[in-house]
């Protein structure tokens, strides 16, 4: 049973592109929740999605940041515009059931984005 | 501020000692748990520990819960350098889902 699956796990853009970001959850998981980490901080949560539903995006900036999770296919977290604040690791964790700390979640190895 | 917060921010042992880290939190919790980072990876879940529960092991690992204190801390007993990582408690408000990472603690385990 594969664990979750993040690529690509290094990403570099310049200011001002885009940022595509995927998690592929646990089989069987179908609640994905995304992560940031800046350096020596610990993570601070930005979204919560279950299969074609955005449940709680309270962490998520309010521009440019925009996330789902299609009924096909990996999870997706975009970045427009990006600017070198947004550099940071980004983590995807996923969980079979929800209350997020009820159910243990299963992290991926994480993207790591760089912005120049 | 963070929900919780770890000490120490920095940990350095010898290998075979005991390493203890603590959580401290501001609300009330349905549960805490405490995850490893190794350097460049994702978290690890190592134990989960809830607001009913005082004492949790798991191998070398004790994990305590003092709700009234509102803290926590996890022992690692006879320490290996490969438990050199970062460790962090994460705890989820009663009311809330969306869990709340501390900054971490550091350890460094030497051989």
């Amino acid at each position: 049973n594969a664990g979750v699956m993040q690529n690509p796990r290094h990403l570099v853009r310049r200011r001002g592109q885009e940022a595509r970001l995927r998690c592929s959850p646990m089989k069987g998981h179908s609640h994905v929740y995304w992560y940031r980490q800046l350096p020596e901080e610990g993570l601070k949560f930005m979204v919560y999605l279950q299969k074609e539903n955005i449940i709680d995006e309270s962490g998520m900036p309010k521009e440019r940041f925009s996330a789902e999770f299609p009924k096909e296919g990996p999870s997706i977290l975009r970045i427009q515009q990006v600017v070198r604040g947004d550099s940071a690791a980004y983590f995807c964790a996923s969980s079979p059931s929800s209350g997020a700390l009820s159910y243990e979640q299963y992290f991926g190895p994480g993207t790591r984005l760089t912005v120049t | 501020s963070q929900q919780g917060e770890e000490d120490p921010q920095a940990l350095s042992i010898q290998e075979g000692e005991n390493a203890t880290m603590n959580c401290s939190y501001k609300t009330s919790i349905n549960n805490l748990q405490w995850y490893r980072q190794n350097s460049g990876r994702g978290l690890v879940h190592l134990i989960l520990i809830r607001s009913n529960e005082r004492e949790k092991h798991s191998g070398r690992l004790r994990v305590t819960l003092d709700t009234s204190k509102k803290s926590s801390s996890l022992l690692i007993t006879a320490s290996r350098a490969a438990d050199t990582a970062s460790y962090f408690c994460a705890t989820d408000a009663r009311g809330s889902y969306i869990p709340t990472f501390g900054r971490g603690t550091s350890l460094i385990v030497h051989p």
